[in-house]
């Protein structure tokens, strides 16, 4: 069965640094790529990242420079390293996995992980 | 970059269709034929109802279609079902700068 499971999630101060993970069943993350979509409360979807199976990355301007997304081939796991958390980053983050030949299509989703930055 | 323009609600009585709107630039929706529709009910994960404009991936239901038209990209829903209340969002490509979302549309099964 096809499962993504992300984790990692909790209550971090402003400034602080937070690592996300997105467990992998059912397929392997080296050969697919992989996004993550944050949901802020009450408001709509933002796309944050994606991974290529090929190892490089794209980021939203809003997370570029902050947040690193990489995978262990081994885990068979994604993570999102956030750092210089703000609480404009509090939201759900969602994994996904995205069609290779389609850069907006994801068709895996997990159930999310809430991320709030509050002092 | 700005989000795509959706409304943010429509409604529909059963067995009524309903067509939800995304509009965007000749940069994103207009500019190529990667728009996908996500459904997402309260406390859950977004499904995939629609991608590359008009296609329907497996187990989603043949009322669920999607169009475009310039810069407009629309989902419309036949046959409208209790079940289909939900918020709909739309998203598109840029190319080197990723994936933009719609602002999200609520439906309301009357």
């Amino acid at each position: 069965e096809v499962q993504l499971v992300e984790s990692g999630g909790g209550l971090v101060q402003p400034g602080g640094s937070l690592r996300l993970s997105c467990a992998v069943s059912g397929f392997t993350v080296s050969s697919n790529y992989m996004s993550w979509v944050r949901q802020a409360p009450g408001k709509g979807l933002e796309w944050v990242s994606v991974l290529y199976s090929g190892g490089g990355t794209l980021y939203a301007d809003s997370v570029k420079g902050r947040f690193t997304f990489s995978r262990d081939n081994s885990k068979n796991t994604v993570s999102l390293q956030m750092s210089s958390l703000g609480t404009e980053d509090t939201a759900v983050y969602y994994c996904a996995r995205r069609y290779a030949n389609s850069p907006v299509t994801m068709d895996v989703w997990g159930k999310g992980t809430a991320v709030t930055v509050s002092p | 970059q700005s989000a795509l323009t959706q409304p943010a609600s429509v409604s529909g009585s059963p067995g009524q269709s309903i067509t939800i709107s995304c509009t965007g630039t000749s940069s994103d929706v207009g500019g190529s034929n990667y728009v996908s529709w996500y459904q997402q009910h309260p406390g859950k994960a977004p499904k995939l109802m629609i991608y590359d404009v008009s296609n329907r991936p497996s187990g989603v239901s043949n009322r669920f279609s999607g169009s475009k038209s310039g810069n407009t990209a629309s989902l419309t829903i036949s046959g409208l079902q209790a079940e289909d209340e939900a918020d709909y969002y739309c998203n598109s490509y840029i190319t080197n700068r990723g994936v933009i979302f719609g602002g999200g549309t609520k439906l309301t099964v009357l």
